[in-house]
């Protein structure tokens, strides 16, 4: 049971917008920054949004994050095959002193 | 160009010690926190602990507390994460990660390409 609350999964068709949520608590999310990581089936996690909606150089603007007290969102707009990935919200939690992961979501392109 | 290479695969039985490692270059690795991340066969990525390589200040979740050891060498720019007594249940993908100098507390900016540990008799 992880400690932020994603959706197992998630599905679009090329083109389309998804949003992915994560919910946590007033340990983490509601006093610190959220970070999302999309990962590649085979390859490590990179880190996609960090401070809830800042990109990392070469991050397309399709990728976009928010927040709102307890909850953060990941946004992909125009979505396209190569988006199909796991992707894994983050951030730090007071009551455990340390990183803390959603279960992450697994994103199919239709 | 920031690097974080991690040692190769391991394949090991049941109660062998093992000790992997991580070796950053491209920054300054005294500055920067590192964790280690395990992702289990196809489940998701658990948050292990971090370390400060400057003074080896070290944290740990509560659900490896007292299972692993993570470490750090300076002089070589290294981090390290070991075991004394290993378990089926730890065959896993390892991955180090570095904190970014954002603001704290800092997402991981770089990842390891990871580390395959087997453990089986």
């Amino acid at each position: 049971q992880s400690v932020l609350t994603q959706p197992p999964s998630a599905s679009g068709t090329p083109g389309q917008r998804v949003s992915i949520s994560c919910s946590g608590s007033s340990s983490n999310i509601g006093i610190y920054t959220v970070h999302w990581y999309q990962q590649v089936p085979g390859t490590a996690p990179q880190l996609l949004i960090y401070n809830n909606n800042q990109r990392p150089s070469g991050v397309p603007d399709r990728f976009s994050g928010s927040k709102s007290g307890t909850s953060a969102s990941l946004a992909i707009s125009g979505l396209q095959s190569e988006d199909e990935a796991d992707y894994y919200c983050a951030g730090w939690d007071d009551s455990l002193n340390g990183v803390v992961f959603g279960g992450g979501t697994k994103l199919t392109v239709l | 160009e920031v690097q974080l290479v991690q040692s190769g695969a391991e394949v090991k039985k049941p109660g062998e010690s093992l000790k992997i490692s991580c070796k950053g270059s491209g920054y300054s690795f005294t500055t920067h926190w590192i964790g280690w991340v395990r992702q289990m066969p196809g489940k998701g990525l658990e948050w292990m602990g971090i370390i400060y390589p400057d003074d080896s200040d070290t944290k740990y979740s509560p659900s490896f507390q007292g299972q692993v050891t993570i470490s750090a060498d300076k002089s070589i720019t290294t981090a390290y994460l070991q075991w004394s007594s290993l378990k089926a249940s730890d065959t896993a993908i390892y991955y180090c990660a570095r904190h970014g100098s954002s603001s704290w507390p800092a997402p991981y900016d770089y990842w390891g390409q990871g580390t395959l540990v087997t453990v089986s008799s």
